[in-house]
């Protein structure tokens, strides 16, 4: 069974750029999360989707990111405009149901933003 | 106050010995705890689970919850230096919306 994909793998873009992240999930599982973890920190939940429906969005900074799961199955993530503060490795997960207690992650997108 | 507190660490212990790992967590009525793992550079992975008091083994590792306590332990028996990574304790509080602590770093001395 594949795991969780995401690309890119690494990103450096300038302050006040923009930048897309893109996640794939493991096959069948209707939830998907996206977490931002910024060094030495746990990761920190952003946005949850339940199959194209949003779940939880209460600590996504909507003035700069948003998110879609538009066929419920892939997800983006996009930052405009960037800030120094963005920097941080941000982590797509999957479960195959809202109370799934296993969650996988996939192996995360570093951004450093200059 | 942070939903889930852990011992900042880092924690050194030498090859074969116990290494204790502690958590805290403020929502009195969470019902499921997590123990991840977190290798350098990479993404969490789902070590154990744990959901009612007391403890719960699987090879060398072993979970200790104590809900009248709000504390959560990880043991790992026979630290081998692969143990050496970060370890993230994780609690559902009484939502849906799983919380995580910062982490414990170990590093398993040859």
């Amino acid at each position: 069974e594949a795991g969780v994909a995401q690309s890119p793998r690494y990103k450096i873009i300038e302050k006040r750029q923009s930048v897309a992240f893109w996640c794939n999930p493991i096959s069948g599982h209707a939830t998907l999360y996206w977490y931002q973890q910024i060094l030495g920190q746990g990761p920190k939940l952003l946005i949850q989707f339940q199959n194209n429906g949003v779940v939880d969005d209460s600590q996504l900074p909507k003035d700069r990111f948003s998110a879609e799961r538009l066929k419920g199955v892939d997800s983006t993530l996009k930052i405009q405009p960037a800030k120094l503060e963005d920097s941080a490795v941000y982590l797509c997960a999957s479960s195959s149901s809202t109370g799934g207690e296993t969650q996988y992650f996939g192996p995360g997108t570093r951004l450093l933003v200059l | 106050q942070k939903e889930v507190e852990q011992n900042s660490g880092p924690l050194s212990v030498p090859e074969g010995a116990i290494a204790s790992l502690n958590c805290t967590y403020s929502d009195r009525v969470s019902q499921s705890f997590f123990w991840y793992r977190q290798y350098s550079g990479k993404s969490p992975e789902l070590i154990m689970s744990i959901y009612s008091n007391g403890d719960k083994e699987d090879g060398r590792f072993t979970a200790q919850l104590n809900k009248a306590s709000q504390y959560v332990s990880l043991l790992i028996r026979d630290s081998q230096p692969s143990d050496s990574a970060t370890y993230l304790c994780a609690v559902r509080p009484s939502d849906y919306k799983l919380s995580f602590g910062a982490g414990t770093t170990v590093t398993v001395r040859a």
